[in-house]
């Protein structure tokens, strides 16, 4: 079995601070993802990776940045945390050569007061 | 970029009927679609995907059917029952580009 991991389930961080999400995944994946998800605006892509230090901006990058030095982890950073960035986070890893699916960790839910 | 709508964002449905979970698609060189479901507090999980060289595809109570003309695409539940109660993705993707395009989700209730 696939397993995705994130390092927190629920975060509270204050506005101006900087955060560190983490995701680990234990299958060799090239490719890993975050996403943010907002009720009603479904899952949208801040960035991915499709291998070590090689990443891609997605659709919403704009506060973000990410980083990774190793395969099995993808870290995002917020460099300077704003209320507008409280959200559920989810990252996705997948193996393209092997399918197009992508599995997902549980999600960290971080709140920016 | 791809943009994905998906309608309707919120469906009731009495235990046994069926359920149907439309999006279209901007990119008409997108190629992939897969559909996600996500059970309250749980993770998104792969359910079935259609590639774009097949108009339909099913797997038990489920499939989806693809347009490629009118770049729309289709997730149909027969039967339904409480456990299918989840908020449903759909996505798209394009040959080459290894992120997907998510819908904005709809929220299935089943009523038993």
């Amino acid at each position: 079995d696939v397993k995705v991991t994130q390092s927190s389930r629920y975060l509270v961080k204050r506005t101006g601070e900087k955060v560190f999400l983490e995701c680990v995944q234990d299958m060799d994946h090239e490719n890993m993802f975050w996403y943010r998800q907002d009720p009603g605006l479904g899952l949208r892509l801040i960035y991915f990776s499709y291998d070590v230090k090689m990443k891609e901006k997605g659709d919403i990058p704009e506060g973000y940045s990410v980083s990774r030095e190793k395969k099995e982890r993808f870290s995002l950073i917020l460099e300077s945390a704003s209320t507008n960035q409280t959200s559920m986070y989810l990252c996705a890893s997948s193996y393209p050569a092997r399918s197009y699916e992508q599995y997902f960790g549980p999600g960290t839910r971080l709140t920016v007061t | 970029g791809e943009n994905v709508e998906q309608h309707p964002s919120t469906l009731s449905v009495q235990e046994g009927d069926s359920a149907v979970i439309k999006c279209t698609y901007s990119d008409s060189a997108s190629n992939y679609f897969p559909w996600y479901k996500q059970e309250l507090g749980k993770r998104p999980q792969l359910i079935i995907d259609i590639r774009s060289n097949v108009g339909e595809k099913k797997d038990q109570r489920i499939a989806v059917t693809l347009n490629k003309t009118a770049k729309h695409f289709s997730l149909h539940i027969t039967e339904t029952q409480p456990e299918d109660s989840a908020v449903y993705f759909c996505a798209a993707s394009r040959a080459g580009r290894r992120a997907l395009t998510f819908g904005s989700g709809t929220r299935l209730q089943v009523q038993p």
